[in-house]
């Protein structure tokens, strides 16, 4: 069965530094897409970053950048140059196979990033 | 352009009652998705509506229906209300045009708590 799984329940960083969220994930499916979302004490979730299973580069969108590492399953958020407003939580979600183009998603247990002053 | 548009942001019902939560999508969005955040569950699919008509289903019991008109506002409906179905409860479009990158547009969500 397809499994998103974020180990790091919560995370502090100082503002201005580079901070790595951890994605691992489980699919027998070869076309797949992973996203990452931002989810604000608001509740919206915001959507970040995407990544699919044939894209031959990480995927990039502006301070937010995917390291995917496809033989080891991982899809990890780098957030660079930290800032106050980044403190939220992060969920990682899949969308399982490229033939589901519909709007079910996998989430995560998302991580709660704090950042420092 | 507007959002997605969730109504009422916050609701409060007793065992036993039946609630109905609102959305309205993006304009020009046909697809609208639910999902159910509990700190326990986490994000859960419950359903998603195109033009209409439901399209994939989550596994959640038959107390959770919903619906989606022809102007692609899609509501939910929870009845017979348990204490477990307190959560939040996230609305999502997206245009649906077929490209698998495709990026899910969400609310702010209904916080209904069950007492």
């Amino acid at each position: 069965a397809q499994k998103i799984t974020q180990t790091q329940p919560g995370m502090f960083v100082q503002e201005k530094e580079a901070v790595t969220l951890d994605c691992t994930y489980d699919t027998s499916d070869p076309s797949y897409g992973l996203f990452w979302y931002k989810q604000p004490s608001s509740g919206e979730m915001i959507f970040l970053i995407y990544q699919g299973s044939y894209d031959q580069q990480n995927a990039t969108e502006g301070r937010y950048s995917l390291n995917f590492q496809k033989a080891r399953k991982s899809a990890n958020l780098v957030i660079s140059a930290s800032q106050l407003g980044d403190s939220a939580m992060y969920f990682c979600a899949m969308r399982d196979s490229f033939y589901n183009q519909g709007g079910k998603l996998i989430f995560g247990q998302g991580t709660e990033l704090s950042v420092k002053p | 352009k507007a959002g997605v548009t969730q109504t009422p942001r916050y609701l409060i019902k007793t065992r036993g009652q039946q609630v109905t939560l609102s959305c309205s999508p993006i304009s020009g969005h046909r697809s609208v998705s639910w999902y159910q955040q509990t700190p326990g569950q986490g994000l859960q699919f419950l359903f998603e509506y195109f033009s209409e008509t439901q399209r994939n289903k989550g596994n959640f019991p038959g107390r959770f229906s919903g619906r989606q008109f022809s102007n692609s506002r899609s509501e939910m409906n929870v009845s017979t209300l348990e204490l477990g179905d307190s959560a939040l409860y996230l609305c999502a479009s997206r245009s649906d045009q077929g490209q698998t990158n495709e990026k899910l547009f969400f609310g702010s969500g209904t916080q209904l708590s069950v007492l």
